[in-house]
């Protein structure tokens, strides 16, 4: 069970759009719809923002959508604000009811 | 609303054990609706999850933990925990409680974390 791979840091201006990457293998990104993506203020609880690869939960912002092809997938922010800087991480179901996540993403606005 | 808030020492000697509780509120524990889950995050690094439990006590554990690592339920105080054994620096992290909705693949409700230090 390797992490999945994300890179270590993103920016953008305000108002802009930012993406990023997740990749992992045909053994849990790439073989499952089941990533979710999570948004984590230092000193916080970490909160769902996408589900299934394109679901967003009830209370997110339109502004956040996901997508995935083959092995990678990828959360895209538009409109950035200064409330979405923040640490991403993304995760991946594995099969038997294991889990796997990525070494994070802060993002800076 | 649902609230889960993690609890237990914040430093660990080396190579003695870790032990955890997760209180939840808002929400009971021994609903068959939901696995309780154990995720942590070393310093500087990414999450990691370790441990989810069905309220009926099945459990599936992270091969790379599994053998120093327990958890367990318990319903009437609407807990759950984890142990994990002989520690190292290595396991210095912020450990993180979640939920999972049974026929769900996410975690849609998390702790805020406990930083745990391992250090003699």
């Amino acid at each position: 069970q390797s992490a999945l791979t994300q890179p270590a840091s993103v920016s953008g201006s305000p108002g802009q759009s930012i993406t990023i990457s997740c990749t992992g293998t045909s053994s849990d990104v790439g073989g499952y719809n089941y990533v979710s993506w999570y948004q984590h203020h230092p000193g916080k609880a970490p909160k769902l923002m996408i589900y299934d690869v394109t679901n967003r939960p009830s209370g997110v912002s339109i502004r956040f959508s996901g997508s995935k092809s083959g092995n990678t997938a990828s959360l895209t922010i538009s409109g950035l604000q200064a409330d979405d800087e923040a640490d991403y991480y993304c995760g991946s179901y594995t099969g038997s009811s294991t889990w796997v996540f990525g070494g994070g993403t802060k993002l800076t606005v | 609303q649902l609230q889960l808030q993690e609890s237990g020492p914040g430093l660990v000697k080396p190579w003695e054990t870790l032990s955890l509780t997760c209180s939840v509120s808002g929400g009971s524990i021994g609903s068959n609706s939901n696995y309780w889950g154990w995720i942590r995050q070393p310093p500087g690094k990414g999450l990691e999850w370790i441990a989810n439990i069905y309220y009926s006590g099945r459990t599936y554990y992270n091969p790379s933990l599994k053998s120093r690592v327990t958890i367990s339920v318990d319903t009437s105080m609407d807990h759950f925990s984890l142990s994990l054994r002989s520690v190292t620096a290595a396991d210095t992290a912020v450990y993180y409680c979640a939920r999972q909705v049974f026929g769900n693949f996410h975690f849609d409700y998390w702790g805020q974390g406990i930083l745990v230090t391992v250090s003699s």
